[in-house]
């Protein structure tokens, strides 16, 4: 069975950190693109950063770009988004997916606030 | 970056047809968009129905189609069902970059 399980949200002041993780299993992870993708609140959804099978070519959305890094560690069928310099408009829900094989997970949740 | 527009909401009879449509800020969408589609039911997770303009997957029920039209990415539902109902995303990617779509609230009523 294919699962993607996110990790690593929670609540972070503005100007903080936090990195998520993608844990991956039941398919050839390092295969795959692997992307994020984010929901804030009541909103649609918003593309945030994708990365090539072996790690060598990244694209991020220009909001993110210099505070967010993509990366990946294939042995351990993981993927990762480091998040600095967090901004309230930050806040949602971040999932992992490997889109165009329709692979989703359930997301982890950032709150970015005082 | 560029702008994805969607129709903000349609509403198809049970049994109907809808077409939905994907347009592009910088002009026709074509295949190299590899324009996708996803259906977002409230509380879940989104689906991805369509892949490379017209590509389903193993759970994409056949009344579902994907296609270019009139310089647009769309997705064609024929016999719809309540079980439709539900926000569908377009996402096109710009030759590295992906861009969503602002979603298409679909009704069956």
């Amino acid at each position: 069975e294919v699962q993607l399980v996110e990790s690593g949200g929670g609540l972070v002041q503005p100007g903080g950190s936090l990195r998520l993780s993608c844990a991956a299993s039941g398919f050839t992870f390092s295969r795959y693109w692997m992307t994020w993708v984010r929901q804030a609140p009541g909103k649609g959804l918003e593309w945030v950063a994708n990365i090539k099978q072996d790690g060598n070519e990244k694209h991020y959305v220009d909001s993110v770009k210099g505070r967010f890094t993509i990366s990946r560690d294939n042995a351990k069928n993981s993927l990762y988004l480091q998040m600095n310099s967090l901004r309230a408009e930050d806040t949602a829900l971040y999932y992992c997916a490997t889109i165009r094989e329709g692979y989703w997970g359930q997301g982890t949740v950032v709150t970015v606030s005082s | 970056q560029a702008v994805v527009t969607q129709e903000p909401s349609l509403t198809v009879s049970p049994g109907g047809t809808v077409t939905l449509t994907c347009g592009s800020s910088t002009g026709a969408v074509t295949g190299g968009h590899y324009p996708y589609w996803f259906q977002q039911k409230p509380g879940q997770a989104p689906r991805t129905l369509i892949f490379d303009t017209s590509n389903k997957h193993s759970w994409t029920p056949a009344r579902f189609s994907g296609s270019l039209l009139g310089g647009k990415a769309a997705l064609t539902l024929s016999g719809a069902q309540p079980e439709d109902e539900a926000e569908y995303y377009c996402s096109l990617c710009y030759s590295g970059p992906w861009v969503f779509g602002g979603g298409t609230k679909l009704t069956v009523l």
